[in-house]
């Protein structure tokens, strides 16, 4: 099942300018991930933020992590046509082995 | 460095046949996960293996598949005998240890016609 239902679905926008992602989830969660996958390709990680931390920076990157409204969000800034990709969440709940459940994912496209 | 390694990457076969994909996890991971990637349902997990051991297959569809380790670096999804609705990309990944991110291969597109 999903956990993480994404936000929007599809974004297109005009390269330099920034892309901001939603990701909703239901359950506890002991960390969330973002994975970028490009077509055809396997996922590759973004970033990962603990359920402690608010917000995370890695290069072009920002993610933001709300337990109370068990929302995150992905910003990338100065997107570049090289950032067309899907975007995944993926919560890793609270048991031992730390399963990861991904959400449905945004497509993004970043124009010339 | 080598990441995960998965074979074949394209798979076209007809409906009964058995399907064997391929997983070579990263040297040192723990943790290997298979999943399955389609339009409808999106990526899901199917089963996975920490040090070797089946921990969770809650996510394996039917009895027609299955999954081994025989050790660290080799894994085996096996699908007999194969559905169209079998048709997806499948995934193996692993991971160093719990709480860690996990590594991707580029998935096996499988066509069950």
């Amino acid at each position: 099942s999903q956990q993480g239902e994404e936000d929007p679905q599809a974004l297109s926008i005009q390269e330099g300018e920034n892309a901001t992602m939603n990701c909703s989830y239901k359950t506890s969660i002991n960390n969330l991930q973002w994975y970028r996958q490009n077509s055809g390709r396997g996922l590759v990680h973004l970033i990962l933020i603990r359920s402690n931390e608010r917000e995370k920076h890695s290069g072009r990157l920002r993610v933001t992590l709300d337990t109370s409204k068990k929302s995150s969000s992905l910003l990338i800034t100065a997107s570049r046509a090289a950032d067309t990709a899907s975007y995944f969440c993926a919560t890793g709940d609270t048991g031992g082995g730390n399963k990861l459940t991904f959400g449905t994912g945004t497509q993004l496209k970043v124009e010339l | 460095d080598a990441g995960v390694i998965q074979s074949p990457r394209h798979e076209v076969t007809e409906m009964g046949q058995e399907v064997t994909l391929r997983c070579k996890p990263i040297s040192g991971h723990n943790s290997l996960f298979w999943y399955r990637q389609t339009m409808m349902r999106g990526l899901e997990l199917l089963i996975y293996f920490n040090n070797n051991v089946p921990i969770d297959d809650s996510g394996m569809p039917e009895d027609r598949f299955s999954a081994k380790m025989p050790n660290a670096s080799f894994s085996t999804l096996k699908i007999q005998p194969s559905e169209p609705r079998d048709s997806a990309v499948y995934f193996c990944a692993s991971r160093i240890r719990p709480y860690e991110p996990q590594h991707f291969g580029d998935g096996t597109r499988l066509s069950i016609l």
